[in-house]
């Protein structure tokens, strides 16, 4: 069984500081998605990483795939309220792409 | 475009009763996902059809839960009976292919299913 483990589970900031959330397995994926989630809706895909060592950004944020795929790194750069939410990471296998979720971030941004 | 459908949006039951949880996909995505998202986990997946055959049920407790995706649109998932630990948000997805890693999942809003 392929697990992903998500750290740390709970962050609390300040508006404008930086932050990082980890996303660790031992296994390799063939490639890895990192959603947002808000409280009662379903979670909102953010990013795919696919190529090992790859780096995205999207305005404040960037995600990094670990050489080896194992792991990955998103990282919130003078994080808003407005960031506020469960940040999940899901590693897609190579069967029909399925998707195997970290258990998730809570990130709570204070004015 | 008309995002995932799900209903109901919450549902209070008492163990052993039945519950069904109907979601429509976006038009035109071939691939529909179950997932169980309990709280303070990441979801799930319970079970994933591409049009109306299933592709995984591994985790799908078979003995109580069962679900069904007619004409390869619509689709519903039943548990029969229920146990406390159902209690969880029930999270429909849909995506346009299968087996490509890359292919974008769109989620439902989910149905919060209270087991009393």
């Amino acid at each position: 069984t392929q697990l992903l483990e998500q750290s740390p589970q709970f962050l609390s900031i300040q508006e404008g500081e930086n932050l990082t959330v980890y996303c660790n397995s031992s296994s390799v994926f063939s490639s890895l998605q990192w959603y947002r989630q808000e409280p009662g809706e379903g979670p909102v895909l953010l990013v795919t990483v696919v190529t090992g060592g790859e780096v995205k950004k999207l305005k404040r944020l960037t995600f990094q795939f670990g050489d080896a795929r194992k792991d990955s790194s998103l990282h919130i750069t003078a994080a808003q309220p407005g960031d506020t939410g469960l940040y999940l990471c899901a590693g897609v296998g190579t069967s029909y792409g399925k998707l195997t979720f970290g258990q998730g971030t809570i990130l709570t941004v204070h004015p | 475009e008309a995002g995932v459908a799900q209903s109901p949006r919450y549902k209070i039951i008492e163990k052993r009763q039945s519950v069904a949880f109907w979601c429509n996909p976006i038009s035109g995505h071939a691939t529909l996902y179950w997932y169980q998202q309990i709280l303070g986990q990441g979801p799930k997946l319970l079970i994933q059809f591409q049009n109306n055959g299933v592709v995984d049920d591994s985790q799908l407790p078979k003995d109580r839960f069962s679900a069904e995706r007619l004409k390869g649109v619509d689709s519903t998932l039943k548990i029969q009976p229920a146990k406390l630990e159902d209690s969880a948000v029930y999270l429909c997805a849909s995506s346009l292919a299968a087996g490509v890693g890359t292919d974008t999942q769109y989620f439902g809003p989910g149905t919060r299913l209270t087991v009393l």
